[in-house]
């Protein structure tokens, strides 16, 4: 079975400061893991994809993830926030039939 | 490169009515999958077409249905509309490269409104 626990649905950070936002699965295979961001009214896109090449892996907008297998995390970092980056941001896992299962959500705040 | 294509991206319907929404994948992208997402329930699979074949099936009634056409697009229908199923949908395509590790490309969505 596959699931993912983002563990905090909201997070506020000040701009310029770093951001975390943590996310644990489960799966009975090695995955595939991603995050997704979603800005208001507007339809996902891929941030950052883990597929058992480099554990530490690099998206776009500055953003980069950590796979760690003992902890089963893929938590997301980005050391400067933009005022850009608030939109919601979804952690998710993949089976090998290609359906995708969804965190439930990080809803990311940037304070001027 | 065209990117995943919704059609319609607005949409308001009665309760009873049925409904039918299109999606049109990235060229070469040969699996669609379907999600609907609400406020209240996040993120849904409701399900996955490959070569015009529904492989995996989220738990959703069997109001939902949807298909897959030899070019890759795909529809979904909702039948009987209630109250609950006002949401955004959002269709997805990929490579669905063997092993399955390859990323989604989601499109903008259709707003459904059920009044």
């Amino acid at each position: 079975a596959q699931s993912v626990t983002q563990l905090d649905s909201h997070v506020s950070v000040s701009e310029g400061t770093p951001v975390l936002l943590r996310c644990n699965y489960s799966s009975s295979y090695s995955p595939s893991l991603f995050w997704y961001v979603q800005h208001p009214n507007k339809g996902l896109q891929l941030l950052l994809k883990y597929t058992s090449a480099a554990t530490l892996v690099k998206g776009i907008n500055g953003f980069e993830a950590e796979f760690k297998k003992s902890e089963t995390s893929f938590h997301l970092t980005k050391p400067s926030a933009h005022m850009s980056d608030a939109a919601e941001y979804f952690c998710v896992v993949s089976n090998t039939g290609n359906q995708f299962y969804f965190g439930t959500g990080t809803s990311l705040t940037v304070i001027p | 490169k065209a990117g995943v294509t919704q059609t319609p991206r607005y949409l308001i319907k009665t309760r009873g009515q049925q409904v039918t929404l299109s999606c049109s994948p990235i060229s070469g992208h040969r699996s669609v999958s379907w999600y609907q997402q609400t406020p209240g329930q996040g993120l849904q699979f409701l399900f996955e077409y490959f070569s015009e074949t529904q492989r995996n099936k989220g738990n959703f009634p069997g109001r939902f249905s949807g298909r897959q056409f030899s070019n890759s697009r795909s529809e979904m229908n909702v039948s009987t509309l209630e109250l609950g199923d006002s949401a955004l949908y959002l269709c997805a395509s990929s490579l669905a490269l063997q092993g399955g590790y390859t990323e989604a490309f989601f499109g903008q969505g259709t707003r459904l409104t059920v009044v």
